[in-house]
């Protein structure tokens, strides 16, 4: 089956500075790429995502790139704020349904 | 608003005892999942159903069951609960056409 890293698993940034989280999959079959953000004691938010026919997308401070050849996509958030404090999941979309296999998380602080 | 909603949010029960996890929506999605969240180890598929009629095992079902009662039921049942079954869960829905999953408030579970 679908087999999803992601690196780092913690990441502390000054306010201000970027933040890149990146996770590699295995199943070159796989065509969608969601971020979840989980703030404390909450559920996971979808924030972005991606599919496999588009190499790049942003939204606002966030954007997310893919790589197909290579089989690994990234987060990037720039101008990082203390509210972008949380832990984040990315996922890659498994086999002819809708089963998403989850990355371990990564937990990004943001210090003042 | 559409949302999907757990009941209990928090149980405390005893090893060996039945217990049963609740979750609705009224997004009117015909896709539902429950996953178990431990620390360090991300969102781990359980139980998946496309429609009322179907039930598909995930990565970790091994003691647990599922019902899916109507489209906007899904139940999660521990027939005789474990410590190591301790956990945060989810449940979430997507709809046939997307794999956007949306996920409820979950369920904190502590089996003594």
């Amino acid at each position: 089956g679908e087999n999803v890293e992601q690196h780092p698993s913690t990441l502390s940034v000054q306010e201000g500075d970027s933040a890149v989280i990146k996770c590699t999959y295995s199943d070159s079959a796989s065509n969608y790429f969601p971020w979840y953000k989980q703030e404390l004691g909450k559920r996971p938010q979808l924030i972005i995502d991606i599919r496999s026919n588009v190499g790049e997308k942003k939204d606002q401070r966030i954007a997310v790139t893919l790589n197909k050849t290579a089989k690994h996509f990234s987060l990037h958030i720039t101008e990082t704020q203390p509210e972008d404090s949380a832990v984040y999941f990315c996922a890659a979309k498994t086999g002819g349904g809708n089963k998403l296999t989850f990355g371990t998380g990564t937990q990004l602080k943001v210090e003042l | 608003d559409a949302d999907v909603t757990q009941t209990p949010r928090n149980r405390i029960t005893k090893t060996g005892k039945r217990i049963m996890l609740e979750c609705s929506q009224t997004k009117g999605h015909d896709r539902m999942y429950w996953y178990r969240q431990d620390p360090g180890l991300g969102l781990r598929l359980i139980y998946y159903s496309f429609d009322v009629k179907d039930i598909n095992k995930g990565e970790i079902s091994d003691g647990y069951s599922v019902s899916r009662q109507a489209q906007a039921k899904f139940s999660l049942s521990l027939e005789s609960a474990i410590p190591n079954q301790t956990a945060l869960y989810f449940c979430a829905t997507s709809d046939s056409g997307g794999a956007r999953q949306f996920f409820g408030p979950g369920t904190r579970l502590t089996v003594l």
